[in-house]
Formats: structure tokens, C-alpha cells, sequence
């Protein structure tokens, strides 16, 4: 079973920073993994798949990167808005435990 | 427009079942597997399984693979969860959401608050 561990646990940072946040598997997976935001009390929101492509409206300053079993997600700009969980989805559906971005 | 609209809140005791229902509208039913997703309070995504909705067969995770069946109706476009001797640890909302794999949309959610 693949396992996905994020790090770090919670990023806290400013508005107009840059974030990275990370996910690695616990073995190879190729390019198959997807990051996710949630909000409190909201759905989860697909951002990135197969590692690097943006999902349907995500804006540029969102990018994925990464392959095998270490995986980045960089946001180049902080927005208000992107302060939410970020999860990390590999392959096997199984999900990461979450990286909280909080604002500093 | 894709939506998946799913069932409104339950409470149940100890030990009862409970099913939701996720029904979609904007696509295809049976193009898409669908699968759940669950999420208890202040914990991560959990994934529940997937059904493929053009065949009906199912994929469970080992966690839950004794209390949870998952169904299908094509007619209706709507898939089903039911989760069986539920206990105060399956307290959470649970999520279905269209696998492309990657879940491009998601239900709102049904909260199931397990409470003797």
C-alpha cells in the first residue's frame, strides 16, 4: 500500500510569499498524484493532477511539481484566499494528513 | 453544468445504517467511476472506496470493506453508500466525487452523527 506523508504540518506565512508545501510516497508512483484545497466547511477543490497539470479555472500560481515519490506544490503569490488545507492524493486514492497554510 | 447533489444530514444510533445517496446531473452517469470520501471531525480525507458505475463493480478499502456497499442506479444517475453497525467513530461527513481518476467535482457533503 502506498502511503503519501505532506510536510509540513501547518506553513505559516504572508500574503504576496511563496509557499512550497510537499508530499512524499512512500514508494514510487510515477506522476499520479493530485493536490487538493479545503476550506472550512467546503468540499475539497481539485487544484493540480498528474502531478502538474492545473485543474479547470486554477489560477497560474498554482504549479505541481515532482515524480516517483517526491512531489511539490508551489503557490508563487499568496493570496487572501489560499490560506485553506492542502492535501496530496497519490494513485492508490489514498491521501496525505494535510498541510494547514495559516497566515502569519 | 456537472453537479453532484447528495442527501441531507442523518443521525443514528449505535449499531443502525445509514445511506446516502449522491445525484448527479450535467454528464454521463456511467462515464465516470464515482467514489467516497469521508472525513470526520478535524481529521484528513479518508478514501471509502469506488464504484464503477457503468459495470457496478466496487472497490472497498480494507477498512471498510465489511460494513460499506456501494450501488448504482444508471436510471436515476444517482450512486448510493451505505454503511452498516455504525459507531461513534464514523461520525464525519462523507463526500462522493467523480474519479476521472483525479476528483474533478465533488457532492456537498452529508454530515452522519453517530449518538446514542
Amino acid at each position: 500500500e502506498v502511503v503519501v506523508t505532506q510536510s509540513p504540518a501547518t506553513l505559516s506565512m504572508s500574503p504576496g510569499e511563496r509557499a512550497t508545501l510537499s508530499c512524499r510516497a512512500s514508494q514510487s508512483i510515477s506522476r499520479n498524484l493530485a493536490w487538493y484545497q479545503q476550506k472550512p466547511g467546503q468540499a475539497p477543490r481539485l487544484l493540480i493532477y498528474s502531478a502538474s497539470t492545473r485543474a479547470t479555472g486554477i489560477p497560474v500560481r498554482f504549479s505541481g511539481s515532482g515524480s516517483g515519490t517526491e512531489f511539490t506544490l508551489t503557490i508563487s503569490s499568496l493570496q487572501s484566499e489560499d490560506f485553506a488545507v492542502y492535501y496530496c492524493q497519490s494513485s492508490n486514492y489514498f491521501f496525505g494528513q494535510g498541510t494547514k497554510l495559516e497566515i502569519k | 453544468q456537472v453537479q453532484l447533489v447528495q442527501s441531507g444530514a442523518e443521525v443514528k444510533r449505535p449499531g443502525a445504517a445509514v445511506k446516502v445517496s449522491c445525484k448527479t446531473s450535467g454528464y454521463t452517469f456511467t462515464t465516470y467511476a464515482m467514489h467516497w470520501v469521508r472525513q470526520a471531525p478535524g481529521q484528513r480525507l479518508e478514501w471509502m472506496g469506488l464504484i464503477n458505475t457503468a459495470t457496478g463493480n466496487t472497490k472497498y478499502s480494507q477498512k471498510f470493506q465489511d460494513r460499506v456497499t456501494f450501488t448504482s442506479d444508471t436510471s436515476a444517475s444517482t450512486a448510493y453508500m451505505e454503511l452498516s453497525s455504525l459507531r461513534s467513530e464514523d461520525t464525519a461527513v462523507y463526500y462522493c466525487a467523480r474519479g476521472k481518476p483525479e476528483y474533478d467535482y465533488w457532492g456537498q457533503g452529508t454530515l452522519v452523527t453517530v449518538s446514542s
